[in-house]
């Protein structure tokens, strides 16, 4: 039984450029949130999806987009890279509220 | 916003020993309270989670405690072994989920 699957695993990208992170969610989990991880520090909350629909945002700029498809699968955005977004990007995957399981994340380099 | 503080940054234990780490929130709304444990290049893993209609909850050597009305909630391991030895995380949101900073927890010989 497959977990929760994200691709790239690793990913080095000049500043400026675009970058697309996806993730598939556990099978029958509808619901979708990406996190943020800089080396040291707790995962930063980005975005949480449920059913296709957007519902919460975090602190980031709007560079960062999301979305999710019929499949509960997902996409991260991120435009016009900086060196700041350099970090582990973590997507996980639950049935509805709570009980989040963790993929193993993008490792995100801007250079 | 909300926010999640998380005491101490770092913490070192004698093997055997009880280590607790305390975790604070600022959302009256949150509603879900999970722990995670994360070692070094992996991923985070779930390892209890606590409810607000619930107080206590315990698996095996781990348990966890919620006072909703301080809005603080703690973790305690007992009987640390090495493998303990991770970084620990809590966090606390209802649909979507803030964590704190991490403890990083060391289990000494």
């Amino acid at each position: 039984d497959a977990g929760v699957t994200q691709s790239p695993t690793h990913l080095i990208k000049t500043r400026g450029q675009h970058v697309t992170l996806r993730c598939s969610p556990i099978s029958g989990h509808k619901s979708v949130s990406w996190y943020q991880q800089v080396l040291g520090q707790g995962p930063q909350f980005i975005f949480q999806y449920y059913e296709k629909e957007e519902r919460g945002r975090g602190n980031f700029p709007d560079r960062f987009s999301a979305r999710q498809f019929p499949n509960y699968s997902s996409e991260l955005n991120v435009n016009a890279l900086l060196l700041g977004d350099s970090a582990l990007y973590l997507c996980a995957s639950s049935p509805g509220t709570g009980g989040y399981t963790f993929g193993s994340g993008t490792r995100l380099t801007v250079v | 916003g909300e926010n999640v503080e998380q005491h101490p940054s770092t913490l070192s234990v004698q093997e055997g020993d009880s280590a607790v780490i305390k975790c604070t929130y600022s959302d009256s709304a949150s509603n879900y309270f999970p722990w995670y444990k994360q070692e070094l290049g992996k991923r985070p893993q779930l390892i209890i989670d606590i409810r607000s209609n619930v107080g206590e909850k315990k698996d095996q050597r781990i348990a966890v405690t919620l006072n909703k009305t301080a809005k603080h909630f703690s973790l305690h391991i007992t009987e640390t072994q090495p493998e303990d030895s991770a970084v620990y995380f809590c966090a606390a949101g209802d649909d979507k989920i803030i964590f704190g900073k991490g403890t990083r927890l060391h289990i000494l010989p």
